[in-house]
């Protein structure tokens, strides 16, 4: 079955960077896209970027578009969200999660990563 | 920016009939996606493309999109059914989810 593993919970002080790992099974990786969104503590659910499993290309939202990378490796099956020059605003739950691509939809969840951003 | 406007929360009587909204200009137009989160969960998909049910999801959940209004749909509502829904699109390259609806299932 299709599992979408993400690595644990981290605290960050202000300026610092995280990186957060999903690790995928189930399925064949570089077949599909994988997506970021993370959720501020009682917000909405929030689109950062996406990466193509089969050939690394990337897109991420503007208002992330300076701070965010998002990268893959293959021979793992596992896909990577680093976020720079942290704030506290930036404390949230960070999702990866699945594209369907046909529908652009998400169809598999992995289970969140909370990130403190505090001093 | 686009956005997807939802009401804050909705409140159904058990086995009655919620009704979720997701609205902007001509969404009809669009593919809309709905889904639900139960605290400290990750959100399930519930419903795709509109009114299509992903396996393992009851019929009780239905959906609609006509006009500048996507409706989500749950019939005989169940006290398990409490959750945050949201309601999703692809735009212009960039997904975009509504703000979320607080159901409470009195």
């Amino acid at each position: 079955q299709v599992q979408l593993v993400q690595s644990g919970a981290e605290v960050k002080r202000p300026g610092a960077s995280v990186k957060v790992s999903c690790k995928a099974s189930g399925y064949t990786f570089t077949n599909y896209a994988l997506h970021w969104v993370r959720q501020a503590p009682g917000q909405r659910l929030e689109w950062m970027g996406w990466i193509n499993g089969g050939n690394g290309n990337t897109k991420y939202s503007q208002k992330f578009q300076d701070r965010v990378t998002i990268t893959r490796d293959t021979s793992a099956s596992t896909a990577y969200m680093e976020l720079s020059s942290l704030r506290s605003e930036d404390t949230a739950v960070y999702f990866c999660t699945r594209l369907y691509g046909i529908g652009y939809y998400y169809d598999y969840w992995g289970q969140g990563t909370l990130v403190t951003v505090s001093s | 920016s686009y956005e997807l406007t939802q009401p804050l929360s909705v409140s159904v009587a058990l086995g009655q009939t919620a009704r979720i909204t997701c609205g902007v200009n001509s969404i009809g137009n669009k593919n809309v996606h709905w889904y639900q989160q139960k605290p400290g969960q990750a959100p399930v998909l519930v419903i795709y493309r509109d009114s299509n049910r992903p396996s393992g999801i009851p019929e009780r959940f239905s959906g609609s999109n006509s006009g500048n209004t996507a409706t989500l749909t749950i019939s005989r509502a169940q006290a398990g059914d409490e959750a945050d829904y949201y309601c999703q699109v692809w735009d212009s390259g960039t997904w975009v989810f509504g703000g979320g609806t607080k159901l409470t299932v009195l």
